[in-house]
């Protein structure tokens, strides 16, 4: 099976200062990856997905942006933090009929 | 607009009993669905699913019911046992979508000793 790789586990930022949030993958070739935010007290938002290198798609307009340079990562930036930007990201790759989850990354913007 | 409804955000039973979570869908497109456990601090963990051609699968304790003409789903955990205190989400995706997931906003179980 999958293993997916996050880093880094926790951060605390400024607002106003740039994220970077990376996502690696094992165990598979060419999955669909996926960034997902849990905001407090509410569900999972899918924010990106991405079929292959290169290829992004955004679901909902936001302070954010993703990359994915290579098969098997899958990046999440921005320029300048907002304090709604805090809350806890999950990437995912897709399997045979589920997604895989990484162990996420708690993001606090003060 | 919710597509993915799980109107419980809390359900509490004893160890050994039946527990029994909900999940509401909107989006008549959705034809495979996913059950997902998630500890705090931790990625969900897929748990069992069902494709919209069934209205039953069952894995072990865990049984998954899907009545598609009200567009429902039930996740059955029997007997419950304290270690299956977790967040419960429900996901939905649709044929096409590239396996986008659509998540209810979960319920919080927790199994009494």
């Amino acid at each position: 099976s999958q293993t997916i790789h996050q880093w880094p586990a926790t951060l605390v930022q400024p607002v106003g200062s740039p994220l970077s949030l990376e996502c690696t993958v094992e165990g598979t070739s060419n999955p669909n990856l996926y960034w997902y935010r849990q905001a407090a007290g509410r569900g999972l938002q899918l924010l990106f997905y991405s079929v292959g290198i290169g290829q992004i798609s955004s679901e909902v307009p936001q302070n954010l942006s993703a990359s994915r340079p290579q098969d098997r990562q899958f990046i999440l930036s921005s320029k300048k933090l907002l304090l709604s930007d805090s809350g806890f990201y999950l990437c995912a790759s897709s399997g045979y009929n589920e997604q895989f989850f990484g162990p996420g990354t708690r993001l606090t913007v003060l | 607009d919710q597509q993915v409804k799980q109107n419980s955000p809390s359900l509490s039973v004893q160890e050994g009993r039946i527990s029994i979570l909900n999940c509401d869908y909107t989006n008549s497109m959705f034809d495979y669905f996913l059950w997902y456990k998630k500890y705090p601090a931790e990625g969900p963990t897929f748990l069992i699913s069902i494709s919209s051609i069934k209205d039953k699968n069952e894995d072990g304790r865990f049984t998954v019911f899907l009545n598609k003409s009200a567009k429902h789903l039930s996740l059955h955990i029997v007997p419950s046992q304290p270690g299956d205190s977790a967040v419960y989400f429900c996901a939905a995706s649709a044929t096409g979508s590239n396996y986008k997931l659509t998540f209810g906003k979960g319920t919080l179980l927790t199994v009494n000793p």
